[in-house]
């Protein structure tokens, strides 16, 4: 059975560019939250998607966005990078809204310069 | 909030033997998760073990088991016959067993400990 999946790994991209990070969850999981790894803050959360509706968002900018397909696939972009946004993004599945445990990918290690 | 603390950035010990992870959270809730995650260097969050709050008995995996203290708050991982594969990043979470918006509750993550294992 395929794990969480993240592409790309690694992103390197310029300050006010913008980025779309993208999560393929478990087969079957339906629910797909984001979170934000950086030395300073620890892991931080920014959103959940729930059958292609954002239940609940954490407190990130509006630069932060994000969607889910029909097939529970996710995307999250970043529009105007700033270089705080330099980070680890993580992606985690569960088959429900009532999951018990998160399944994670390996995430995107995005760097602005 | 409810907020993870993990008071050791650091810890080492030596193959085959026994290590303990601190970790304390605060709530109000009466029901929630709680996780210890293993992050090596693959980047990839790992889940150790769970526990319940509800439930008094504390979770053993393998090599791994909790000491689930509720009333205190605590909930510090043993890992017995430390392995050098064990080497990693370990973060305690916390999540409240309740919906918000028809979702998931965000897992609330501790700063992490770094565990060396010495051979």
């Amino acid at each position: 059975k395929a794990g969480v999946t993240q592409t790309p790994r690694y992103l390197i991209k310029t300050r006010g560019q913008q980025v779309t990070l993208s999560c393929s969850p478990i087969s079957g999981h339906r629910s797909v939250s984001w979170y934000q790894q950086t030395p300073g803050q620890g892991l931080q959360f920014l959103f959940e998607y729930f059958s292609e509706t954002q239940r609940n968002k954490g407190n990130f900018p509006g630069r932060f966005s994000g969607r889910q397909f029909s097939n529970s696939r996710s995307e999250m972009n970043v529009s105007t990078l700033e270089l705080g946004d330099s980070a680890l993004y993580l992606c985690a599945s569960s088959l429900t809204n009532r999951g018990y445990g998160y399944t994670f990918g390996s995430g995107t290690r995005l760097t602005v310069v | 909030a409810q907020t993870v603390t993990q008071s050791q950035p650091e810890m080492s010990v030596q193959e085959a033997e026994t290590v303990t992870l601190s970790c304390t959270y605060d709530t109000s809730e009466s029901d929630y998760y709680l996780f210890w995650y293993k992050q090596p260097p693959s980047r990839q969050m790992i889940l150790v073990i769970r526990q319940e709050a509800y439930k008094q008995q504390n979770a053993t995996e393998n090599r791994f088991s909790v000491n689930f203290q509720k009333a205190a708050k605590s909930f510090s991982l043993k890992i017995s016959d430390s392995q050098l594969g064990d080497a990693a990043m370990y973060f305690c979470a916390y999540r409240t067993t309740n919906l918000r918006n028809s979702g998931n509750t965000p897992l609330v993550f501790g700063k992490g400990t770094r565990l060396s294992v010495i051979a």
